[in-house]
Order: structure tokens, then C-alpha cells, then sequence
């Protein structure tokens, strides 16, 4: 199975910060990489595919980026509707397999 | 308007079965692969299964292979998770989606989740 390693596990940062979140498979999955939003009490939110790619309706704030095996989830300005935990999600191979989140906090 | 909507989820004991049902609308059903991922309470998102447009291809989680079938009624617009054998670590939020990409990333907008209880 496909190890996705999810760095850091949470973050506090302020408005206007930008935050990246990392997100490493233990083996190559091409650009296979989807990211999500989940805020609490809610379903989570498709925000990137491909690696780098925006869902429809997406703010483009969000970005994603990937070098190698490494991929990267940027949001540019960090405003207060972006807490929540962020997930990423390989679709290269079954079983697909998720990080295990990143907590945003607004400091 | 795009919506997922899950149901039959519930409290059953160790051992039980449940059917859950996921209802789609909004846009053309038999076209999508379509998703389960559950969550444990405080837990990550799990993928659980996947189904092909027609139904004649599904992937299953290993921990749920032989227990869970996933299934779908195109004409019903529907997407099934018959759930047997249950155990206490199959307690969790499941959630449907259809998937992009030919099947292959989940897609807004999920369905908004039924909660699972497996507890004696």
C-alpha cells in the first residue's frame, strides 16, 4: 500500500500568512494526488486533483505544487474561513490512501 | 443542483448488517464511478470502495473485502454499501462522492455523510 505522510500535523498562522502543507507518498504516483478541506461537522471539500489542478469554483488562493515524490498544498493569504484540516489523497493504486491531515488554526 | 444524499446508517450491534443508501441528483448519475470514505469519530478520512459507471467493476479496502459490497441502480440513480459482519472499528461517518477524472478524485459535492454505530 501507498504510505501518504501529512507534515505538519497542525499549524496555528494569522490572517494574511501564507501556509503550506506538506504531503510525501513512499512511492511514485505520478501527479495522482487530490486535496481536500474539511471544517468541523462537515463533509470534506475537493480542492486540487492532479497535483495542481483547481476544482471548479476553487479560490486561487489555494495551489499545489509537486517535486518528485513531495507534494504541496500553498494557500497564498491565509483568511479565516480556511480553518479547518486539510487532507491529501492518492488515486495512483488500490487501496487509495489518504494523509492523515493537517489542522489549520487561525492564531 | 448537484446533491448526494446518504441514509441508513444507524446503531447495530457487533456481528449485524446495514444497507446504506446514497441518492443522487443534479446530474447525469450513470456517466460517474462514484466513491464510499467513511471517518471514525475524531479520526481521518478511510477510502472504503468504488464502483464503475455500470457497476461491473468495484475495489474494496482490504479490512472490508467479503464483508462490504458496494453496488448501484443507474435507473434509481443510486449508489448502495451493504455492510455484514460489522465491528466496532467500522463505527464511522460515510460519506459518498462521485469521482472526476474517469474515476478516478472525488468530486464536490459530497454527501453530507450518515453515521455508523457498531456497538453492543
Amino acid at each position: 500500500d501507498i504510505q501518504m505522510t501529512q507534515s505538519p500535523s497542525s499549524l496555528s498562522a494569522s490572517v494574511g500568512d501564507r501556509v503550506t502543507i506538506t504531503c510525501r507518498a513512499s512511492q511514485g504516483i505520478k501527479n495522482y494526488l487530490a486535496w481536500f478541506q474539511q471544517k468541523p461537522g462537515t463533509a470534506p471539500k475537493s480542492l486540487i486533483y492532479g497535483g495542481s489542478s483547481l476544482q471548479s469554483g476553487v479560490p486561487s488562493k489555494f495551489s499545489g505544487s509537486q517535486s518528485g515524490t513531495d507534494f504541496t498544498l500553498t494557500i497564498s493569504s491565509l483568511q479565516p474561513e480556511d480553518f479547518g484540516t486539510y487532507y491529501c489523497q492518492q488515486y495512483a493504486s488500490f487501496p487509495l490512501t489518504f494523509g492523515g491531515g493537517t489542522k489549520v488554526e487561525i492564531k | 443542483e448537484v446533491q448526494l444524499v446518504e441514509s441508513g446508517g444507524g446503531l447495530v450491534q457487533p456481528g449485524g448488517s446495514l444497507r446504506l443508501s446514497c441518492a443522487a441528483s443534479g446530474f447525469t448519475f450513470s456517466s460517474y464511478w462514484m466513491t464510499w470514505v467513511r471517518q471514525a469519530p475524531g479520526k481521518g478520512l478511510e477510502w472504503v470502495a468504488n464502483i464503475n459507471r455500470d457497476g461491473s467493476a468495484k475495489y474494496y479496502l482490504d479490512s472490508v473485502k467479503g464483508r462490504f459490497t458496494i453496488s448501484r441502480d443507474n435507473a434509481k440513480n443510486s449508489v448502495f454499501l451493504e455492510m455484514n459482519s460489522l465491528r466496532a472499528e467500522d463505527t464511522a461517518v460515510y460519506y459518498c462522492a462521485s469521482l472526476g477524472g474517469s474515476g478516478s478524485y472525488p468530486t464536490d459535492p459530497w454527501g453530507q455523510g450518515t453515521l455508523v454505530t457498531v456497538s453492543s
